[in-house]
């Protein structure tokens, strides 16, 4: 069965840090993985999908086949990267299994 | 931009009551879906549809149904709804196309008393 593991309920860090958010799924087939962010009082919103390789507000993400991970990462964290993080599998034709997600505080 | 409008921010209903959730997106989307958001549980999918008249369960839809009859409006519709029931619930469409990504709406919090 599909499942999507976030370890961490809470990430504090401090402005300026590394930050790592981890994710580890499980699925046997190709997975398709991506991460959303919802920010304080706004919708949940698309962050980045691995597909495409892309560089969203200095946060990126590598599949890790091997290891079934999908962590996404920032050298430097902001203030305003303070949201909750979700990592979602494609589990289904277009339906997302979502991890229990991961609260990002970052301190000034 | 895709827009997706649920009908009520906040609701309170009484144990017993049936319920209805309105979602509404303007983007044409064949795909809509119903998900409930609880802290420590993050996102479970409660029901989906690929089209008009068409549904699906998803992993967690006893006490829920859904109603679909036009492409762009997809209702949950909690029978008789309970106490286990209070939540935040998040409606969602996308394209027809397995990468495509979920737009969301502001979700609807409904505390059932």
């Amino acid at each position: 069965a599909q499942r999507v593991t976030q370890p961490e309920k809470l990430l504090s860090v401090f402005k300026g840090a590394p930050v790592e958010l981890k994710c580890n799924y499980s699925y046997s087939g190709s997975p398709e993985l991506f991460w959303y962010v919802q920010y304080s009082r706004q919708r949940l919103q698309l962050l980045l999908r691995h597909i495409s390789r892309e560089s969203i507000k200095g946060f990126t993400a590598d599949l890790n086949k091997g290891e079934t991970s999908f962590h996404l990462k920032k050298p430097f964290a902001q203030e305003e990267d303070s949201a909750m993080y979700y990592c979602a599998l494609l589990s289904g034709y277009s339906t997302l299994t979502f991890g229990k997600g991961t609260m990002l505080l970052v301190s000034p | 931009d895709v827009k997706v409008t649920q009908s009520s921010r906040y609701l309170v209903k009484r144990t017993g009551e049936k319920v209805f959730l309105e979602c509404v997106q303007d983007m044409d989307h064949e795909n809509m879906f119903w998900y409930r958001q609880d802290p420590g549980l993050g996102l479970r999918l409660i029901y989906f549809s690929y089209d008009v008249k068409m549904k699906e369960k998803g992993d967690i839809p006893e006490g829920y149904s859904v109603s679909r009859e036009k492409k762009e409006r997809f209702s949950l519709i909690l029978e008789s709804a309970s106490t286990n029931q209070t939540s935040m619930y998040l409606c969602a469409s996308s394209r027809d196309s397995g990468v495509s990504p979920l737009h969301f709406g502001n979700g609807t919090r409904l505390t059932v008393t």
